[in-house]
C-alpha cells in the first residue's frame, strides 16, 4: 500500500514551458485534492475531485488544468508556466470527507 | 465561506515545557476540523480530527484538542515537547455544507513550533 504517489519529486521548467505533475492513490479513495504551498500562505486549493470524471476548481485554478479519467490518478497541468506557478504542490486523497486528508510528499517545482 | 486563522506564525519552546498552538475558525455551518504536522521537506500528516461529540480529541505524539464552539477555536496543546516535535503545524476545517463543496479543507497560514534544548 504505497498511499499517494507524486511524481516528479523536483521539476524546473521555462517560463512558457508546459508539463504535468502526476498523482496516484491506491486507497480507493473518491476524493482528490491538488494544493500549492508557498511560504507564510498555508496551503491553498488549486483543483479538486469528487469520484473520476468529476472535478471542478478551487481557490487558485488560474493557469492549471486537471482531468480525473480513473479512481486512482489525478494529474495537474501546467499549461505555459509563469515564475508565479514556483511553489511545492501537494496531492491529498481521502475516502470521505470527514476522515481528513492522505498527503503526497510533494513536488517543488522552480519555474525560471 | 469558512476561513482559518492561526494566531501565531512561530512559536518558540524550550524541549519539555508545555505548548499550546492556537487556532480560530469561522463557518456558517457546522463543521469538521483538523491539525496536521509538515515535517522538514515532507508531505502534511494528519495529528488529530473534531467530527462530533466529546469537544477534547487525542491524537498522535502526545498531542490533543479543545473544540470550543462559542469561541470557535480548535487549540492544540501538548503538555511536554521533545526536539524531534520540531515542525510546522496546521489547522484545516471542512464545513457540513450540501453538495460536492463539504469535503474541501481550509487551511490556516500554519505555525511552526521550535523546541529548543
Amino acid at each position: 500500500n504505497a498511499g499517494v504517489t507524486q511524481t516528479p519529486k523536483f521539476q524546473v521548467l521555462k517560463t512558457g514551458q508546459s508539463m504535468t505533475l502526476q498523482c496516484a492513490q491506491d486507497m480507493n479513495h473518491e476524493y482528490m485534492s491538488w494544493y500549492r504551498q508557498d511560504p507564510g500562505m498555508g496551503l491553498r486549493l488549486i483543483h479538486y475531485s469528487v469520484g473520476a470524471g468529476i472535478t471542478d476548481q478551487g481557490e487558485v485554478p488560474n493557469g492549471y488544468n486537471v482531468s480525473r479519467s480513473t479512481t486512482e490518478d489525478f494529474p495537474l497541468r501546467l499549461l505555459s508556466a509563469a515564475p508565479s506557478q514556483t511553489s511545492v504542490y501537494f496531492c491529498a486523497s481521502s475516502p470521505r470527507r470527514y476522515y481528513g486528508y492522505t498527503f503526497g510528499s510533494g513536488t517543488r517545482l522552480t519555474v525560471v | 465561506a469558512q476561513s482559518v486563522t492561526q494566531l501565531d506564525s512561530q512559536v518558540p519552546v524550550f524541549e519539555e515545557a508545555p505548548v499550546e498552538l492556537r487556532c480560530n475558525y469561522s463557518s456558517s455551518v457546522s463543521v469538521y476540523l483538523f491539525w496536521y504536522v509538515q515535517y522538514p521537506n515532507q508531505g502534511l500528516q494528519l495529528l488529530l480530527k473534531y467530527l462530533s461529540g466529546s469537544t477534547l480529541v487525542k491524537g498522535i505524539n502526545g498531542f490533543e484538542a479543545e473544540f470550543n464552539k462559542s469561541q470557535t477555536s480548535f487549540h492544540l496543546r501538548k503538555p511536554s515537547v521533545h526536539i524531534s516535535d520540531t515542525a510546522e503545524y496546521f489547522c484545516a476545517v471542512s464545513g457540513d455544507f450540501s453538495g460536492g463543496s463539504n469535503y474541501k479543507l481550509t487551511f490556516g497560514k500554519g505555525t511552526l513550533l521550535t523546541v529548543n534544548p
